[in-house]
C-alpha cells in the first residue's frame, strides 16, 4: 500500500513570496490533516478535512494561509505571503475514518529566509 | 487547551533499561494515541488506546489510560539504541492533536 506523498521535499523563498505544498493520502482515507511543526515542537494541527469539507481550521492563519482538498483526494496548503516563521516543516496525514490512527508523509521543509 | 502535555521534556537511559513517559490532558477523548518520530524522519503510529480501555500492549510497547485522571503512560521495555526518538502523545476528540513530545534518547 503506497503511503501519503507530498511534494515537495524542501522549499526555500524569500519572505513575502508565496509557495504551495502538494499532497495525496492514501487511497480511501476520507479524513487528510495539514500540520506546522516548528523545530522542536511538536506537531500544530492546521486544517483537518472529511471527505472535501473542513472539520477544524481554527489554527490555520486565514489571512496568509489557505488549503483545499478538491474531490476529496488531493490536497494543497498555500502561503501568501511568507513570513519568516512560517519556516518549518509542514506534515500531511491521513486516516481511513475520523477516529483511527493517521498516517503520515515525510513532510516539506520550508525555509523562509 | 486540547493538546495532550508529556513529562518529562527529555529522558536519557542506557540500552536495555525501561523508559517511562506520560501524558496529560484536560478534555474528553474518544481515544489517545502515541507517535514517535526519529530523527529528520516523519511520524510514526505506534499505539492507539480507546477511552474504555485502561491498558494495551504492542511488542515492547506498554500503554495505559486513566480517564479520572485525565493521563497516559507509554513503557518501552528493555530499551534499544534504535528507540532514539521524540515521542508525542495525541488527542483524539474531534480534531488530533499532539502534545510538545518527549526526547528519548537510548546511550548504547
Amino acid at each position: 500500500e503506497a503511503g501519503v506523498a507530498q511534494s515537495p521535499r524542501y522549499k526555500i523563498i524569500e519572505k513575502r513570496q508565496s509557495v504551495a505544498f502538494w499532497c495525496n493520502p492514501i487511497s480511501g482515507h476520507a479524513t487528510l490533516y495539514w500540520y506546522q511543526q516548528i523545530l522542536g515542537q511538536g506537531p500544530k494541527l492546521l486544517i483537518q478535512f472529511q471527505n472535501n469539507g473542513v472539520v477544524d481550521d481554527s489554527q490555520l492563519p486565514k489571512d496568509r494561509f489557505s488549503a483545499e482538498r478538491l474531490k476529496g483526494v488531493d490536497s494543497t496548503l498555500k502561503i501568501q505571503p511568507a513570513k519568516l516563521e512560517d519556516s518549518a516543516v509542514y506534515l500531511c496525514a491521513s486516516s481511513p475514518e475520523t477516529n483511527t490512527e493517521a498516517f503520515f508523509g515525510q513532510g516539506t521543509r520550508l525555509t523562509v529566509v | 487547551s486540547q493538546q495532550g502535555e508529556e513529562d518529562p521534556q527529555a529522558l536519557s537511559i542506557q540500552e536495555g533499561e525501561n523508559a517511562t513517559m506520560n501524558c496529560s490532558y484536560k478534555t474528553s477523548i474518544n481515544n489517545l494515541q502515541w507517535y514517535r518520530q526519529n530523527s529528520g524522519r516523519g511520524l510514526v503510529h505506534l499505539i492507539l488506546i480507546r477511552s474504555n480501555e485502561r491498558e494495551k500492549h504492542s511488542g515492547r510497547l506498554r500503554v495505559t489510560l486513566d480517564t479520572s485522571k485525565k493521563s497516559s503512560s507509554l513503557l518501552i521495555t528493555a530499551s534499544r539504541a534504535a528507540d532514539t526518538a521524540s515521542y508525542f502523545c495525541a488527542i483524539r476528540n474531534t480534531p488530533l492533536v499532539f502534545g510538545k513530545g518527549t526526547r528519548l534518547s537510548v546511550i548504547a
